[in-house]
């Protein structure tokens, strides 16, 4: 069965620093997605990445940048020089075969960045 | 750059009414999905749809729920009779032939069951 685990339910950092957010997902097929997702006060889902299992290869965008490692069963993400504008709820998700490709959440991480 | 759109943004009901949440999905895209967020937890697969017809379905689509497109624009998601825990913000989806590319969410619609 697939399953999402985010562990830290609440982070707080100040301003400028570095976060990191810990994803760990289950899966029993070897082709599967993984995706992280920014759900700010608004309330609305912003895409941010979209992994394929078979591109291990750590991608970083601005002040975003994504570790996949297979071997763990992991996908962190870590915002550099963290700003007010990042506070929001972090949610990982996978999406595999088994699943019918429909997307699995993990319960998000609330993420607060004090100026 | 295309959307999905979700109306109402925010809709208040008596238990025991229907509800017919709306959206339009991007154009070019085939298949649909509902999912479900309650207050405060993880957002949750509903049902998908492909082809004018139910794919997947979860064990939280029960009897109380169906999902129509009637027009070849418009996915809708009707709760025949709400309860109060049926409160939660809905997100439609779409997705193109590539299903997981370009996978889409609207704004959602805040649903308060009262």
């Amino acid at each position: 069965a697939q399953k999402v685990t985010q562990a830290q339910t609440e982070i707080s950092v100040v301003e400028k620093e570095d976060v990191t957010l810990d994803c760990v997902y289950e899966t029993r097929d070897t082709t599967y997605y993984l995706f992280w997702y920014k759900q700010p006060p608004s309330g609305e889902l912003v895409f941010l990445i979209r992994r394929n299992s078979f591109d291990e290869q750590n991608e970083i965008s601005g002040r975003y940048s994504w570790n996949f490692q297979k071997s763990t069963s992991s996908f962190n993400f870590t915002i550099t020089a963290s700003q007010v504008v990042d506070s929001a709820v972090y949610f990982c998700a996978l999406s595999d075969q088994t699943g019918a490709n429909n997307l699995f959440f993990g319960t998000g991480t609330r993420l607060t960045v004090i100026p | 750059e295309p959307e999905v759109t979700q109306t109402p943004s925010h809709q208040v009901t008596q238990m025991g009414q229907e509800v017919i949440l709306r959206c339009v999905p991007i154009s070019n895209h085939l298949y649909f999905y509902w999912y479900r967020q309650i207050l405060g937890q993880k957002v949750e697969f509903l049902v998908s749809f492909y082809n004018n017809e139910i794919s997947e379905k979860s064990e939280i689509f029960d009897d109380q729920f169906s999902v129509e497109r009637p027009d070849g624009s418009n996915f809708t998601l009707k709760i025949r009779s709400t309860k109060l825990e049926d409160s939660a913000m809905y997100f439609c989806a779409s997705t193109s032939e590539g299903r997981l590319y370009g996978y889409t969410f609207g704004s959602g619609t805040r649903l308060t069951v009262v």
